[in-house]
């Protein structure tokens, strides 16, 4: 069966470390991966997207990887600070008309 | 100058009152979309448009109906509601079916 998965529900790391989350699916065959950030009572916010051919994205403290191979995106914040604790949502896109599949999310928590 | 706004922001009902919730994008996107994030914080898509035609309709009860007048608006009329139906609702927009998705705060339902 086809899935996606967030590993952890929930992550917590000291400032100033780098955060990582990690996405793997399943039995797709994704175009590409986005990543969103959702904030408590609002709606996901859209940060980066990348394609089946690259296997890096940059964004500021941001950094996405791609490995087709390994079926895995990992999401990256550099000098991690309070005001990035969010749940953060994987969504691949399949080949075809099909629509974007999310994950279940990770809440990271920033710890001043 | 909202890009993408609901309404209403909460709705409390009875089961099987009737009830719709409105959405509207000023983004001038051709695709909107209907999503359902239950308890869980799952996030899936229930129906998509592409200039007013329906071209996702995942396995929704028949109960679920949207409707575009429009390119820029997409609402979804629910009957009968149920309990299970209690989930917060997010309209989203995006130029083309894959491309980054501008999501709208969402609308909590709540059914008693």
């Amino acid at each position: 069966s086809q899935k996606i998965e967030q590993n952890s529900e929930a992550l917590n790391i000291q400032e100033g470390k780098t955060a990582t989350l990690t996405c793997n699916y399943t039995n797709y065959s994704p175009a590409y991966l986005q990543w969103y950030r959702q904030d408590p009572g609002r709606g996901p916010v859209f940060l980066l997207l990348i394609r089946e051919n690259e296997k890096e994205k940059r964004k500021e403290r941001l950094k996405v990887t791609f490995d087709t191979t390994l079926k895995q995106s990992l999401f990256h914040i550099t000098a991690s600070q309070p005001a990035d604790s969010a749940t953060y949502l994987c969504a691949l896109l399949n080949s075809g008309n099909t629509p974007l599949v999310f994950g279940k999310g990770t809440r990271l928590s920033v710890i001043a | 100058d909202t890009a993408v706004s609901q309404t209403p922001k909460y709705l409390v009902t009875q089961m099987g009152n009737d009830k719709s919730i409105k959405c509207e994008q000023n983004l001038g996107h051709d695709t909107m979309y209907w999503y359902k994030q239950d308890s869980k914080k799952f996030l899936k898509i229930m129906f998509s448009y592409n200039n007013k035609e329906l071209i996702i309709n995942e396995t929704v009860p028949n109960r679920f109906s949207p409707k575009s007048p429009d390119k820029a608006h997409l609402n979804l009329h629910i009957n009968s509601l149920e309990l299970g139906d209690s989930a917060v609702y997010f309209c989203a927009s995006s130029q083309g079916l894959g491309d980054e998705q501008y999501f709208g705060p969402g609308t909590r339902l709540t059914v008693t």
